[in-house]
C-alpha cells in the first residue's frame, strides 16, 4: 500500500462544476504539498499547508491532520485547469525531527470539458 | 521573477554517453532537489542538498549518476554512461529551510 493515495486517478469534468480531489495519507507529516503539473509541462507547488485551509483563487486546500486526510477544490472549474494534481507529504522523522522529503502520490488527471 | 532554471531543456543521446543537467536554484535558497519523473514511477527524489553539502542521495544509482552543487548557485546532475532506462525528465527544485518548494521546468533526456 502506497503512504499517499490519491483518488480519483482520473477526473473528467465539465466546465464550471465542482471539483474535490482527495489525498489520504499514513505516515506522520511535517507538510503537505499540492502540486499542480500541466501536460509536458513543469511542476507549480499550489499548495503547502500543515493545518486548516488554505484558499488561492478558484482553489482550497483542505487538511485534517487527525484524519490523515487532505482535499483538493476546484471552484467553478475551467479547461485550463486541465492538469495532473499531485499530492505529496513532507515525511516526519521518527526522532521528531523534521525532513524536507517528500512522499508523492500518483497523481490525478483532470480534464475539464467545455 | 525569481524562478528555478534547468538546462537543457530537451537532450537526446546515444546509449554510453555522458550527459551533464544543470539547475540555478532561486537565489537565497539553500536547499536543493533532484528529481526524476517517469510515466511508471512517477516522481522519485534522487538527491537533495542544504547549504551545498548532499543530505541524501540514496535514490540515486551511484555507479552512474553524480550529484554536486559547485557553488549556491548551481547544481549539476551528472550521468556516466547513460542508458536508456534512464530517458525521463528530471527536475530541480529549491526552497528555504522547509518552506514552499519551487520547481525548474525539467530536463527531458531520451537515451537512445
Amino acid at each position: 500500500k502506497n503512504e499517499v493515495e490519491q483518488s480519483p486517478q482520473n477526473l473528467t469534468a465539465q466546465e464550471g462544476e465542482f471539483i474535490t480531489i482527495n489525498c489520504s495519507y499514513s505516515v506522520g507529516i511535517s507538510a503537505l504539498h499540492w502540486l499542480q503539473q500541466h501536460p509536458g509541462g513543469g511542476i507549480v507547488s499550489l499548495f503547502m499547508l500543515s493545518s486548516g485551509k488554505k484558499k488561492h483563487g478558484r482553489l482550497i486546500a483542505t487538511i485534517n491532520i487527525q484524519e490523515k486526510h487532505s482535499s483538493l477544490h476546484i471552484t467553478a472549474s475551467h479547461p485550463r485547469d486541465s492538469a495532473v494534481y499531485i499530492c505529496a507529504v513532507r515525511n516526519n522523522l521518527n526522532y521528531g525531527g523534521a525532513t524536507n522529503k517528500l512522499i508523492f502520490g500518483t497523481g490525478t488527471l483532470l480534464a475539464v470539458q467545455p | 521573477d525569481a524562478r528555478v532554471t534547468q538546462t537543457p531543456r530537451h537532450k537526446v543521446t546515444e546509449m554510453g554517453q555522458e550527459v551533464t543537467m544543470r539547475c540555478q536554484p532561486i537565489l537565497g535558497h539553500n536547499t536543493v532537489f533532484w528529481y526524476r519523473q517517469t510515466m511508471m514511477q512517477g516522481l522519485e527524489l534522487l538527491a537533495y542538498f542544504r547549504n551545498r553539502a548532499p543530505l541524501d542521495d540514496s535514490g540515486m544509482p551511484k555507479d552512474r549518476f553524480s550529484a554536486e552543487m559547485p557553488d549556491a548557485t548551481l547544481a549539476t546532475l551528472k550521468i556516466q554512461p547513460s542508458e536508456p532506462r534512464d530517458s525521463a525528465v528530471y527536475f530541480c527544485a529549491s526552497n528555504l529551510g522547509v518552506g514552499e518548494l519551487f520547481f525548474g521546468e525539467g530536463s527531458r533526456l531520451t537515451v537512445l
